[in-house]
C-alpha cells in the first residue's frame, strides 16, 4: 500500500530533541496540510499529539512541535523523558489510491 | 468524556466472516465520520476504511474491498465493520477512531483500545 516513510527508530537521551521525519508525495503530504502525528503505547489507544502539520490537541505537550517542507513532515521531540518512549505514526490524507495513509512507524527509546 | 468501545473480534478459520461493532458516547455521534484502523502484530497502523457522518462518503483500502463492509446506526451510536472471506492477512488488532472535525480526510482524534481478529486453521 502507500504508506508514508519513516525511520525504524530515533533515540535521545532524557533531557535532549529527537526528530522523526515522515516523507510522502505531492498526493499526501506535499499537497494538503492534514499531516497528523500519533503516539502508541502498547497496549493502550493510540494518541493524538498533533493535528494539520502543527496544532496541538488541548492536553498535548508543548514539547511535542512539527512541521513540514515540501513532501516531508517532522516531529519534533524537545526535553525528552522516559514517559516518550513508544512508538509514533504521521498518518496524512492523500488523492493516491488510498484515501488515509499511516507512516510505517518511528520507534523511539529514551537512552 | 468521549468514549469509543470495540467488540466482536476473535478467532476465525480462513474464508470466516466476523462484524466488528464499536459503541461510542460522549459526543454527537451523527456529526462524526468514524474510520477503522488495524495493527497487524509486528506491522505499523494500517487505515482500513471511513464512514461519512450521514452514512455515505465511504472508503476502503484497496486489500479490503468486496469483502468488508463499514455501516453505521446513529440511533445506536455504534459503528460496524462486517469482515467477510477474511484471509491471514487480516490477523490484527482493529481500532474503532474518530473522525478530527468531522471528517475523515482530516484524520483521527479519538481512538477506541481495540480489539483483536486473529484468522488461523
Amino acid at each position: 500500500q502507500s504508506a508514508l516513510t519513516q525511520p525504524a527508530s530515533v533515540s535521545g537521551s532524557p533531557g535532549q530533541s529527537i526528530t522523526i521525519s515522515c516523507t510522502g508525495s505531492s498526493g499526501d503530504i506535499g499537497g494538503y496540510n492534514y499531516v497528523s502525528w500519533f503516539q502508541h503505547h502498547p497496549g493502550k489507544a493510540p494518541k493524538l499529539i498533533l493535528y494539520d502539520v502543527t496544532d496541538r490537541p488541548s492536553g498535548v505537550s508543548i514539547r511535542f512541535s512539527g512541521s513540514k517542507s515540501g513532501n516531508t513532515a517532522s516531529l519534533t521531540i524537545s526535553g525528552l523523558q522516559s514517559e516518550d518512549e513508544a512508538e509514533y505514526y504521521c498518518g496524512s490524507y492523500t488523492s493516491n489510491s488510498v484515501f488515509y495513509a499511516f507512516g510505517t512507524g518511528t520507534k523511539v527509546t529514551v537512552l | 468524556e468521549v468514549q469509543l468501545l470495540e467488540s466482536g473480534g476473535g478467532l476465525v478459520q480462513p474464508g470466516g466472516s466476523l462484524r466488528l461493532s464499536c459503541a461510542t458516547s460522549g459526543f454527537t455521534f451523527s456529526n462524526y465520520a468514524m474510520s477503522w484502523v488495524r495493527l497487524a502484530p509486528g506491522k505499523g497502523l494500517e487505515w482500513v476504511s471511513s464512514i461519512g457522518g450521514s452514512g455515505t462518503g465511504i472508503y476502503y483500502t484497496d486489500s479490503v474491498k468486496g469483502r468488508f463492509t463499514i455501516s453505521r446506526d446513529n440511533l445506536k451510536d455504534t459503528v460496524y465493520l462486517q469482515m467477510n472471506n477474511l484471509e491471514v492477512e487480516d490477523s490484527a488488532m482493529y481500532f474503532c477512531a474518530r473522525a478530527l472535525k468531522g471528517y475523515a480526510y482530516y484524520g483521527m482524534d479519538v481512538w477506541g483500545l481495540g480489539t483483536t481478529v486473529t484468522v488461523s486453521s
